[in-house]
């Protein structure tokens, strides 16, 4: 398996702009979590799904942030419209939804707001 | 609510020097314990991992042991590289949320040869 599959890896957008990062979980995998990395904040949990199913998203900001997850293979994060405290790496991690088993992230997308 | 907490880093050591990472943790269940690294503009990796108090878990070197009594989770390594620069990140996961994890702040360690 190629792993989680995060694009863009990139992205610089102007403040205002609406912003969509995409995920592809692990074939197999039904938990999917979406996390955001920042030097501030360290890192944060925004929202995870399991069966596609949104669980917790009382990490999401605010609502200019929404998450969906339309079948097991695909996930989307987007910010609408965007501010430059936006800024900052976002990681997708999937997993088994099983006690004790690891969540696998992928490479992340660094998204600068200017 | 669950919680853990690092160390505060960041830590510079000279290679072949003695690495240790204080992990301690709080949560309100039997929770499952990690270790993750993160290499410059990668994202996180397991490094190791432990699902039961006085389980050790290692990998390439690093080591760590769960201690329900002293609700910790210390990364060990004995002998450091160049190439084990890197952030640290000790995590749970709680029994009744599967996966879910919850982070501690990173430790930043640079080893210098």
């Amino acid at each position: 398996d190629a792993g989680v599959i995060q694009s863009p890896r990139h992205e610089v957008t102007e403040m205002g702009q609406e912003v969509t990062l995409r995920c592809k979980p692990i074939s197999g995998h039904n938990s999917l979590f979406w996390y955001r990395q920042t030097m501030m904040r360290g890192l944060e949990l925004l929202i995870y799904f399991n069966n596609n199913v949104p669980i917790d998203d009382s990490g999401m900001p605010e609502d200019r942030f929404s998450a969906k997850m339309p079948n097991a293979s695909f996930s989307t994060l987007k910010i609408q419209p965007s501010e430059p405290r936006d800024s900052a790496v976002y990681f997708c991690a999937s997993s088994l939804a099983i006690r004790g088993t690891e969540a696998f992230f992928g490479q992340g997308t660094r998204l600068t707001v200017v | 609510g669950n919680s853990v907490t690092q160390m505060e880093g960041p830590v510079t050591l000279s290679e072949e020097a003695f690495l240790t990472i204080n992990c301690t943790y709080t949560a309100t269940g039997y929770p499952s314990l990690f270790w993750y690294v993160q290499y410059p503009g990668e994202g996180l990796q397991l490094l190791l991992k432990a699902t039961k108090a006085d389980d050790k878990g290692s990998n390439k070197g690093f080591e760590a042991t769960y201690r329900k009594e002293t609700t910790s989770f210390h990364l060990e390594k004995g002998s450091v590289q160049v190439s084990d620069s890197a952030v640290y990140f000790c995590a749970l996961s709680e029994e009744t949320s599967g996966s879910r994890l919850t982070f501690g702040e990173g430790t930043q360690l640079t080893v210098n040869p």
